[in-house]
């Protein structure tokens, strides 16, 4: 069985501070790394993806990578209000999309 | 882009009646997925499908849900007879590759209660 773990928070963080959130996962041969963001009551949507070892930033999100250590983790630069949310993180083992497992979420609230 | 459409956007129904779920994926993508998502168990693949064709139904919970996908532009999934337990919100999503590989777009979700 194919595991994604987050710790489903909730999670506070001051407005303007960095959220860290973290997610680990069972399949060493895992390739492909998605951070999705979900309001209440809406559906996610994709921030982030990442392939390979290290980091990958795009404007206040920087994902990171390490593949060793089966670790993911999605950092909010400069936390917002809006920026609260679940963040979901979804994990691709190959074999076809059932290959695609998600975790549960973390709650995230950014606190003003 | 209009984006994965699904509707209804809610469903209130009492047990043992049918359930019809609706999704049009988004123009070009030939995967559609369905999914469902509840506190405890969070997002849950039920079915998938690869150029109109059902690769794998073995997250469907049992023989009471059926998927159909007739053409590139409409899935349904079906729920005959719906119990309370089935409630839930179910999301159908779509992307351009079979693999997982690839982000998925979702639908606003169909939220389903069964009394």
């Amino acid at each position: 069985q194919k595991e994604v773990e987050q710790n489903s928070g909730p999670l506070s963080v001051p407005e303007g501070a960095i959220a860290s959130l973290n997610c680990t996962y069972s399949d060493r041969g895992s390739q492909s790394f998605f951070w999705y963001r979900q309001y209440s009551g809406k559906s996610p949507e994709l921030i982030m993806f990442i392939y390979s070892n290290g980091d990958k930033e795009d404007g206040r999100f920087t994902a990171q990578l390490n593949k060793a250590s089966q670790y993911v983790s999605l950092l909010i630069r400069d936390s917002q209000p809006s920026d609260s949310a679940t963040y979901l993180c979804a994990v691709y083992s190959g074999g076809g999309a059932d290959g695609l497992t998600f975790g549960k979420g973390t709650h995230l609230i950014i606190q003003p | 882009d209009a984006g994965v459409i699904q509707s209804p956007r809610h469903e209130v129904t009492e047990m043992g009646q049918e359930v019809t779920l609706r999704c049009k994926p988004i123009s070009g993508h030939n995967s559609l997925f369905w999914y469902r998502q509840t506190m405890m168990r969070g997002l849950e693949l039920l079915i998938y499908f690869n150029n109109n064709v059902p690769i794998d139904d073995s997250g469907m919970p049992e023989d009471r849900f059926s998927a159909k996908m007739p053409n590139a532009s409409f899935s349904t999934l079906k729920i005959q007879p719906s119990e309370p337990r089935d409630s839930a919100v179910y999301f159908c999503a779509s992307t351009f590759t079979a693999g997982g590989n690839s982000p998925l777009h979702f639908g606003n979700g169909t939220r389903l209660t069964v009394t």
